[in-house]
This record gives C-alpha cells, structure tokens and sequence, in this order.
C-alpha cells in the first residue's frame, strides 16, 4: 500500500460542472495537507493546503479533511477548461518535520 | 521577489558531458529538494538538504550528487551523462516548518543524446 494514494484517472467533467479529486493515507499521525495543480511540462504550484478537519474554502476551490478516516478530497466548483491538469495530494507526516509524501497525481479534463 | 530559481530551464548535451543543474532561492528556506519527474509519471525525491552541509539521498537511486555550501544554493551534478539521465529535474525548497508545503523552481528539462 502506497502512503499516499490516489486515482489516476483521467477524471473527466464538463464545463461548470464539480470536480471531486481524492486522496488517502497511511500515516494516522499526518498533520499537514496540500494540494498541487501541475499542468503539463510545467512544475508545481500550491493551491490548497489545509492542517484541521472540515472545510476550507478559497475561490473555487474546498479542501476537506477528514483525519478520521485519513482521507482528503480537493473540490473545484464551476470546472473550466482551464483547470484541466494533474492534481498532486501531498501529505505532511507524523512528527512536522519530516519530508512531504507526494501522490502520484490525478489528472483531471475538463471538456467545453 | 522572493522566489526559486532554476537554471537552465532546457540543456541538450553529448553522452559523458559534466553537467551541473543550478538551483537557487532567495527565501531563506532551510530545506531544498531534487526530484526527477518523466513526463506524465510521478514525482521522485532524489536528493534533499536540510541545511548547510547537510545532504541525503532521497527515496529514488541516482547518479547525481549534491552540495549545500550556502544556504540558497543546492546545485546538483551528474558527473557523466548517460541517456538514461533524460528526464525533467524539479528543484523545490520549504522553510523548516513546511507550513506553506514546498515551492518549486520552474524546471531543467535534460536530454542527453
């Protein structure tokens, strides 16, 4: 079982629609989430990063965290074409200083 | 601005050639990390940095080496390319915390022919 796990996809939805990304782990002690947007070719960017259960909201973008049941989900409401790319779940262990655990990445298209 | 830099961004170079990859940042960041990434795979870890002369290797085996001599600077050197080295090379730094997770560099696309 991988640390981070995530559905490959491709998730695919259309334009204005809801895209649900998620995201589980292994490590009960994880303190730290985030989420990455990596469009092809380019590295990348921070978009999300939430540290308590529930909810956070910025933009068009929810975080959920629910450590209960060690999993994540990244919400992306009003889809556009634009936010088509991979989304990367990474996880902070146990202990706060510890190196980031990467997923290996949902890639999400978003169709006109 | 306070950012992350990465040099080249694209480097074409003959089988044997040294070739080092700079990354430098200006955020005073403790910690920095190298991780190799093929197109539409995942990330790799293959060398990080606490802090000055401090490096690890990283989850993934590489012929590369690293130093950490100053604090913004963490280049990485393959000392003889091989074709099998072609790959996109990710720099990325956090500050000792990780309480905004990583920011990484733009990228250095190797392709050794």
């Amino acid at each position: 079982q991988k640390e981070v796990e995530q559905n490959s996809g491709p998730l695919s939805v259309p334009e204005g629609a809801i895209a649900s990304l998620n995201c589980t782990y292994s490590d009960r002690g994880s303190q730290s989430f985030f989420w990455y947007r990596q469009y092809s070719g380019k590295s990348p960017e921070l978009i999300m990063f939430i540290y308590s259960n529930g909810d956070k909201e910025d933009g068009r973008f929810t975080a959920q965290l629910n450590k209960a049941s060690q999993y994540v989900s990244l919400l992306i409401r009003d889809s556009q074409p634009s936010d088509s790319a991979t989304y990367l779940c990474a996880v902070g262990p146990s202990g706060g200083y510890n190196k980031l655990i990467f997923g290996a990445g949902t890639r999400l298209a978003v169709h006109p | 601005e306070a950012d992350i830099y990465q040099t080249p961004r694209y480097l074409v170079i003959g089988t044997g050639k040294k070739i080092t990859l700079e990354c430098s940042q200006t955020m005073g960041h403790d910690k920095m990390y190298w991780y190799q990434q093929d197109p539409g795979m995942e990330l790799h870890l293959i060398h990080y940095s606490y802090g000055v002369n401090s490096t690890e290797k990283g989850d993934l085996s590489s012929e590369s080496t690293v130093s950490r001599i100053r604090t913004e600077h963490f280049p990485l050197t393959l000392e003889s390319a091989r074709p099998s080295h072609t790959s996109q090379y990710l720099c990325a730094s956090s500050d000792r915390q990780q309480s905004y997770g990583y920011t990484f560099g733009s990228g250095t696309r190797l392709t050794v022919v």
